[in-house]
């Protein structure tokens, strides 16, 4: 079975902190992504990765940044939190090959920036 | 951007036949997933169909129309359990990341 596990479930940060979320997989994939989801907006894609040292903006990169220094681990960095990424991230990654595979999630992080 | 359209929320008793609908944008088409997402946990992948027709496994169905730009989730014998938000996606463009719709609230009640 694909693993992916955050570092945290819940978090509680202050406006202006730098904030690290982790997401670690053990399949060896090669794609991971980062998510945020809010309600009524669903689930916007914030950053992806097709390998190591690799990144791609997706549709709401601002306000954040990532780092994918090993294949198993992903990183996404607030670089200054404000109240209005006040949300659930939730990570995935994909298998093998292209990036048009199923990707997995893992459980999420809730974020409160106060 | 792509649009991906779905019901908010649907609702249906116990032991009921379900099915929630999702029109998507037929441009640049690499395959339609489904996946499910109980209240507070992550989304796990159910389905992904790349051709026309329905494919089934177990309870849940899941039927694709190409040319309709049109899709279904169909589920069977309705649990308790199956209460959840049913989300349907897509990839973008370039083929290279899922774009959701914004997810299907299903409630079911004995």
């Amino acid at each position: 079975d694909v693993k992916v596990t955050q570092s945290s479930r819940y978090l509680v940060k202050r406006t202006g902190e730098k904030v690290f979320l982790e997401c670690v997989q053990d399949m060896d994939h090669e794609n991971m992504f980062w998510y945020r989801q809010d309600p009524g907006l669903g689930l916007r894609l914030i950053y992806f990765s097709y390998d190591v040292k690799m990144k791609e903006k997706g549709d709401i990169p601002e306000g954040y940044s990532v780092s994918r220094e090993k294949k198993e681990r992903f990183s996404l960095i607030l670089e200054s939190a404000s109240t209005n990424q006040t949300s659930m991230y939730l990570c995935a990654s994909s298998g093998t090959g292209t990036l048009q595979e199923t990707q997995y999630f893992g459980p999420g992080t809730r974020l409160l920036v106060l | 951007g792509q649009n991906i359209d779905q019901p908010t929320e649907m609702t249906a008793t116990e032991g009921a036949i379900v099915q929630i609908n999702c029109t998507y944008q037929t441009s640049g088409f690499n395959g339609l997933f489904w996946y499910q997402q109980h209240a507070g946990e992550a989304p796990t992948f159910l389905s992904y169909n790349v051709l026309d027709g329905l494919e089934e496994k177990g309870r849940f169905s899941s039927f694709l129309s190409r040319s309709k730009g049109y899709s279904y989730l169909l589920l069977k014998e309705l649990q308790m359990k199956d209460s959840a938000s049913y989300l349907c996606a897509q990839f973008n463009q370039a083929g290279t990341a899922l774009i959701f719709g914004k997810g299907t609230t299903l409630s079911v009640s004995s």
